[in-house]
């Protein structure tokens, strides 16, 4: 089992739909959790970043946080073209410096 | 501006010339780390260094070496590189690790190799 669980798409979506990301991990201790996004050929860039159990909105972005079932997701509200990208999640496992990140799930927004 | 640079951008080499990819902040960071990515693999840990002096193992570190010796500093050097080690390379900083609500990381710009 991978640490960290992405399904790698492409997911499409019309302009202006939700666009629903989801992430499992497998380390129950895990504290952090991060969503970034990448275009090609660039750096990742940080999206949110959620540390307790609900909901966190930044705008048209909202990540959810599942401990207890070990899921993360990331929603993006009024998709629009240039959200085309690779999302990655990345989890923080417990007592180390490190940082898993998922293969990301590609996100296509279709005008 | 807050930055995490890295040089070179770009490098082509061949099999066992050593190299040395650096990568500096100006953030006064006290976390750093260093990935690599290649396709179907996604993002890698290879190392990574919670302050001055301090430098920890990611997922694969094999092949690698790094240093710590002042805080703004990061190098990751190729001692033998394979070609096995084509890739492209992330430096990433954070103000620091509390252990239970981590900064997030800032990535610096990339650097590919080719190892021919």
């Amino acid at each position: 089992q991978k640490e960290v669980e992405q399904n790698s798409g492409p997911l499409s979506v019309p302009e202006g739909a939700i666009a629903s990301l989801n992430c499992t991990y497998s380390d129950r201790g895990s504290q952090s959790f991060f969503w970034y996004r990448q275009y090609s050929g660039k750096s990742p860039e940080l999206i949110m970043s959620i540390y307790s159990n609900g909901d966190k909105e930044d705008g048209r972005f909202t990540a959810q946080l599942n401990k207890a079932s070990q899921y993360v997701s990331l929603l993006i509200r009024d998709s629009q073209p240039s959200d085309s990208a690779t999302y990655l999640c990345a989890v923080t496992p417990s007592n180390t410096g490190k940082l898993i990140f998922g293969q990301g799930t590609t996100l296509q927004v279709k005008p | 501006e807050a930055q995490v640079t890295q040089n070179p951008r770009y490098l082509i080499t061949v099999t066992g010339k050593k190299l040395t990819v650096t990568c500096s902040q100006n953030m006064n960071h006290e976390y750093m780390s260093w990935y690599r990515q290649d396709p179907g693999l996604g993002l890698r840990q290879i190392y990574y260094s919670m302050n001055v002096e301090v430098t920890d193992k990611g997922d694969v570190p094999e092949g690698y070496k790094v240093s710590r010796k002042e805080k703004r500093n990061f190098p990751l050097i190729l001692e033998s590189p394979s070609p096995n080690q084509t890739s492209l390379y992330f430096c990433a900083t954070a103000p620091r690790l509390t252990g239970s609500s981590n900064q997030p990381q800032h990535f610096g710009d990339g650097t590919r190799l080719s190892i021919l």
